[in-house]
């Protein structure tokens, strides 16, 4: 079966920095995906990880390693809009799918 | 923003009546895929397409079918419905391999 986990729930302080863990056990891997999903809405694409190392888009990075089976999302200067669910997937090389572990929602304290 | 949408975008219906959702989009993707997401569960893929006609199961597949007989449209169908299918149903479309997924705005289904 596939595996894919990632804490339930965060907690941080605006203008702080935080790091979401995910880590996979899956019979097949292509790449890494991290998703935004605020309440009540549809989930919006932040990154997609193929190689080992890290990338950096902004306040957000993702990083991945592919014989650890491990990937964090690091939001930096957090800011009160960033409340929301973070959503961690892996693209399945062998079949086209990608399957989602349950999220993580990330509250943001002033 | 990718051009996909989904109707209905609310529904509410009884036990055992079917139910067809759909997923339409304008980006001439290759891929489509249904996922539901349901508290304490995360996304959870029900079925997928690869290409008109070409479709596979997901993760939950048991008491729902699909069709793609287009690029641009992705049925759901709920052949009876039962109360564990209430939930709130996302379409999502891709490129081709390798490429970003992009979701619609979703259905919310609920069934008495």
């Amino acid at each position: 079966g596939q595996n894919i986990d990632q804490p339930t729930e965060m907690t941080a302080t605006e203008g702080a920095i935080v790091q979401i863990n995910c880590t996979y056990q899956t019979s097949g891997f292509n790449g890494l995906f991290w998703y935004q999903q605020h309440a009540g809405e549809a989930p919006t694409f932040l990154s997609y990880n193929v190689l080992d190392g890290l990338e950096e888009k902004g306040r957000f990075s993702s990083f991945l390693s592919r014989s650890k089976g491990y990937s964090y999302l690091l939001l930096k200067e957090l800011q009160m809009k960033d409340s929301a669910s973070y959503l961690c997937a892996v693209d399945m090389n062998r079949d086209d799918k990608i399957i989602f572990g349950k999220g993580t929602r990330l509250h943001i304290l002033p | 923003d990718a051009g996909i949408t989904q109707s209905p975008r609310h529904k509410v219906t009884e036990t055992g009546t079917p139910v067809t959702l759909r997923c339409h989009q304008t980006e001439n993707h290759r891929y489509m895929y249904w996922y539901r997401q349901d508290p304490g569960h995360g996304l959870r893929l029900i079925h997928y397409s690869y290409g008109v006609k070409d479709t596979d199961k997901g993760e939950v597949s048991d008491g729902y079918s699909v069709s793609r007989s287009k690029t641009e449209d992705f049925l759901l169908t709920l052949e009876s419905a039962t109360s564990s299918q209430t939930s709130v149903y996302f379409c999502a479309i891709r490129r081709d391999r390798a490429d970003e997924q992009y979701f619609g705005p979703g259905t919310r289904l609920t069934v008495t």
